[in-house]
Order: structure tokens, then C-alpha cells, then sequence
């Protein structure tokens, strides 16, 4: 079993519609939990981080973390068709190495 | 700079020689972090520099390939001797304690 598990897709969804985004993870002890985003030839670009539990919200997008069910996820609200890219979500303990998930490939239709 | 500048942008070698990658991390960034990420496929850990020493060195795939970084500033990542297998985009990122990593645009290199 992986330490982080993403769902590669791809996910295909219309302008306007509400994404969601989710990994799940194993390791308890992860306090740093990450959204990036990459669009096709560039760098992986930082979207979110969220420290321990809870909801944070950015514009259209929030992150969730439940560290009880070992699952985060990132929602999209309005998506965009320039919200087309790939989501990694990441995670670490201060002083680890940071685990990446494998990325969701998304597509946003106009 | 702000951001972690990487160089070149691109390179195209021919197999057999040898290439330095270049990575000029965010200021005050202790770690350092390089990966290779081939054509649509996730990141692939590589190194982890924590100022100048590297206490993770797990995922070179072989000792054709080497780094090192200036106490905590630039770093270059060799290969020697490229194979076509070589041919991906090689990132770079930086970080502070939290390991909350910040990504350069990469190097693509292809070996020809």
C-alpha cells in the first residue's frame, strides 16, 4: 500500500460544475498537508497548505483535512476551463520527507 | 530572484555525455529537494539536501547521477554519461522546516 493514494483520473467535468479533489493517506503522524498545481510543461505551483485538521478556504477553492478518516481533499467551486491542469495533493511530518500523490488530471469543458 | 530559478530550461544532449542541472533555491530555504518527472507521470523523489549535506540520498537511480549544493545556496545535479532513459523534466524545489515545498519550472533534458 502506497503512503498516499490519488486517482489519477482523468476527470472530465463542465465550466461552472464543483469539483472534488481526494487523496488518502497512512501515516498518522503527517501534519502538513498540500494541494499543487501543474499545468502541462511547467512546475508544480502551490495552491493550499493546511497545518493538522480542519478547512481552508481560498477563492474558489478550499481545502479539507480529516485526520481521523486519513483523507483531504480540495474542492473547485465555478471551475474554470484554465482550472484544467494536474492536482497533486502532498503531505509531511516537519523534519520528513513530503510524499506526493500520483495526480489528478482534470479537465474542465467550456 | 523570489521564486527557485532553475537552468537551462532546456537541454538536448547526446547520449554518452555528461549534463549539470542547476537549481538556485527561494532565499533562506534550508532544504532542497530534486525530482524527475518523466512525460505524464507523477514527481519521482531523487535527492534531498538539508543545507549542504544530503541525508537522503535514496532516489538516484544509479552513480551516473550526483549532486551537490553550496552550503545553503545553489546546487547542481550531474549525470554522467546519459542514456536516452535519461530524457525527462528534472525539478527543483526548496523549503523551510515545515517541508512545505516551493518548485522551480524544471530543466526538460532529452538525450538524443
Amino acid at each position: 500500500q502506497k503512503e498516499v493514494e490519488q486517482d489519477p483520473g482523468p476527470l472530465s467535468v463542465p465550466e461552472g460544475a464543483i469539483v472534488s479533489l481526494n487523496c488518502t493517506y497512512s501515516n498518522s503522524a503527517f501534519q502538513y498537508f498540500m494541494w499543487y498545481r501543474q499545468y502541462s510543461r511547467k512546475g508544480p505551483e502551490l495552491l493550499m497548505y493546511t497545518y493538522s485538521s480542519g478547512n481552508k478556504e481560498d477563492g474558489r477553492f478550499t481545502a479539507q483535512v480529516d485526520k481521523s478518516s486519513k483523507y483531504i481533499s480540495l474542492f473547485i467551486r465555478d471551475s474554470q476551463p484554465s482550472d484544467s491542469a494536474t492536482y497533486l495533493c502532498a503531505m509531511s511530518e516537519a523534519g520528513f520527507k513530503t510524499i506526493f500523490g500520483a495526480g489528478t488530471r482534470l479537465f474542465v469543458k467550456a | 530572484g523570489a521564486g527557485v530559478s532553475q537552468s537551462p530550461s532546456n537541454k538536448v544532449t547526446e547520449k554518452g555525455k555528461d549534463v549539470e542541472l542547476r537549481c538556485d533555491p527561494i532565499s533562506g530555504h534550508t532544504a532542497l529537494y530534486w525530482y524527475r518527472q518523466r512525460l505524464g507521470q507523477g514527481l519521482e523523489f531523487l535527492i534531498y539536501f538539508q543545507g549542504n549535506s544530503a541525508p537522503d540520498k535514496s532516489g538516484l537511480p544509479s552513480d551516473r547521477f550526483s549532486a551537490e549544493r553550496t552550503g545553503e545556496s545553489v546546487s547542481t545535479l550531474t549525470i554522467q554519461r546519459t542514456q536516452q532513459e535519461d530524457s525527462a523534466v528534472y525539478l527543483c524545489a526548496s523549503s523551510t522546516w515545515s517541508n512545505i515545498q516551493y518548485f522551480g519550472a524544471g530543466t526538460r533534458l532529452s538525450v538524443l
